[in-house]
């Protein structure tokens, strides 16, 4: 099975600074197709999750251009360049290459 | 618009097992499968099975070692989660998520249910 692993798992963030979250999968996601098996999602307090980035670059729609997701094969990193209150809770990479699909542990983004 | 309704919240004894449906609404059913996400309190994300709705194909998490059976009703356009065996360690918030198109590369949850409390305890 994929293990996926994510840094750091608590994240300070000061609204207006720029925050970076990675990620790293156990074996590589980048499919013959070209696309990376990589999935961003946030949760925030109270809610169900939701989609920023998927297939490792392309931003869900809905989702602000301040997010942005890069990374190929093993490592990936979501950027958010200027943090928003709003942007609080808890962020989940997820392998989407092949079943068990795997969500990584963690990062939870609070403001300092 | 894509909806997807849950059923209501279950307090359930060890050993018995529960059944959570997912209802779905605002598109065409088959064309999009549905994946079993679960969240134990305070706890990360947990991939547990997804169904292709048109097939009725299944995945499951082999972690669950055939306690987990995912299912379809395509009359009425709902999608089930059924758990069997509870232990307490199954207590936990279970989501069903939409993914996208079968017909597009990966796997992603544009769309989720609100989700539903399964209580396991004595």
């Amino acid at each position: 099975d994929i293990v996926m692993t994510q840094s750091p798992l608590s994240l300070p963030v000061t609204p207006g600074e720029p925050a970076s979250i990675s990620c790293r999968s156990s074996q590589s996601l980048l499919q013959r197709n070209g696309y990376n098996y990589l999935d961003w999602y946030l949760q925030k307090p109270g809610q169900s999750p939701q989609l920023l980035i998927y297939l490792g670059s392309y931003r869900a729609s809905g989702v602000p251009d301040r997010f942005s997701g890069s990374g190929s094969g093993t490592d990936f990193t979501l950027k958010i360049s200027r943090v928003e209150a709003e942007d609080v809770g808890v962020y989940y990479c997820m392998q989407a290459l092949q079943p068990p699909f795997a969500f990584g542990p963690g990062t939870k983004v609070d403001i300092k | 618009q894509v909806q997807l309704v849950q059923s209501g919240a279950e307090v359930k004894k060890p050993g018995a097992s529960v059944k959570v449906s997912c209802k779905a609404s605002g598109y065409s059913f088959t064309g999009y499968s549905i994946h079993w996400v679960r969240q134990a309190l305070g706890q990360g994300l947990e991939w547990m099975g997804r169904i292709n709705p048109n097939s009725g194909g299944t995945d499951s998490a082999q972690k669950f070692q055939g306690r987990v059976t995912v299912t379809r009703d395509t009359s009425i356009n709902t999608a089930y989660m059924e758990l069997t065996s509870l232990r307490s360690d199954d207590t936990a918030v279970y989501y069903c998520a939409r993914a996208q198109s079968m017909t597009d590369p990966g796997e992603y949850f544009h769309h989720w249910g609100q989700g539903t409390l399964v209580t396991v305890s004595s």
